[in-house]
């Protein structure tokens, strides 16, 4: 199947620092990358839909000045939480999808941990 | 608002039981509905999906059921065993696996030597 990658698997940084998360497609090109963030023992809560090319789709409620997303090529979208607050500390995924046609389905990385102090 | 709804929260199963977690949605414009198995601190992978125009899909020792009417699919786990103990989603989406997957809070399943 196809591989998504996550870089750093985990983070630790101090309050009101930067820290920038990368998600790669491996085998095949990603026109759409979605941006998920999930709090322990909670479901995946979509943050952005981010799209080659174009500037991200946020979802209600989410920062898009707190939590910026890149998608410059169609391999990878970085995600770089600014001025990162303990409250940010959570597992962040990202799932990317291959061009249409090519299979239904969104495939998801190994998330990264996020842990601000 | 929560659009799939998924119970229950924790299950926890004798080897070789069947493992049956629930879910139900509230937008009948879904038609798409995924299963995803998560292990600790990793993404979650695709287990098996199913779109209203079936009301089983079978592969291997997991079968979905969807009841169209009732709105509702569950995942069934045959022959549980350790190695299938994780959090499962069940989710749904508009047209694909493509679009935007609203999840289910997630069901914690232990199987039990």
């Amino acid at each position: 199947g196809a591989v998504v990658s996550q870089h750093p698997s985990r983070v630790i940084c101090k309050s009101g620092t930067s820290v920038k998360i990368e998600c790669r497609s491996l085998d095949f090109q990603a026109t759409t990358m979605f941006w998920y963030r999930q709090f322990p023992k909670q479901s995946l809560m979509l943050m952005a839909t981010s799209n080659e090319g174009s500037k991200a789709t946020y979802e209600q409620g989410v920062e898009k000045d707190k939590f910026l997303i890149n998608h410059a090529s169609l391999t990878l979208s970085t995600l770089t939480v600014t001025s990162a607050h303990p409250e940010d500390s959570s597992f962040y995924i990202c799932s990317a999808r291959p061009p249409s046609g090519v299979t239904d389905t969104q495939y998801f990385g190994p998330g990264t941990r996020l842990t601000v102090l | 608002q929560q659009q799939v709804k998924q119970s229950p929260q924790s299950l926890i199963v004798q080897k070789g039981g069947i493992s049956i977690i629930n879910c139900a949605y509230e937008n009948t414009a879904f038609d798409y509905f995924p299963w995803y198995q998560q292990f600790p601190g990793k993404g979650p992978a695709l287990l098996i999906a199913i779109r209203p125009d079936v009301s089983e899909k079978k592969e291997g020792r997991f079968t979905i059921s969807f009841n169209k009417s009732a709105k509702q699919f569950s995942l069934h786990i045959m022959d549980s065993q350790p190695g299938d103990s994780a959090t499962y989603f069940c989710a749904a989406s508009i047209g694909s696996g493509y679009s935007t997957l609203t999840f289910g809070k997630g069901t914690m399943l232990l199987v039990s030597p």
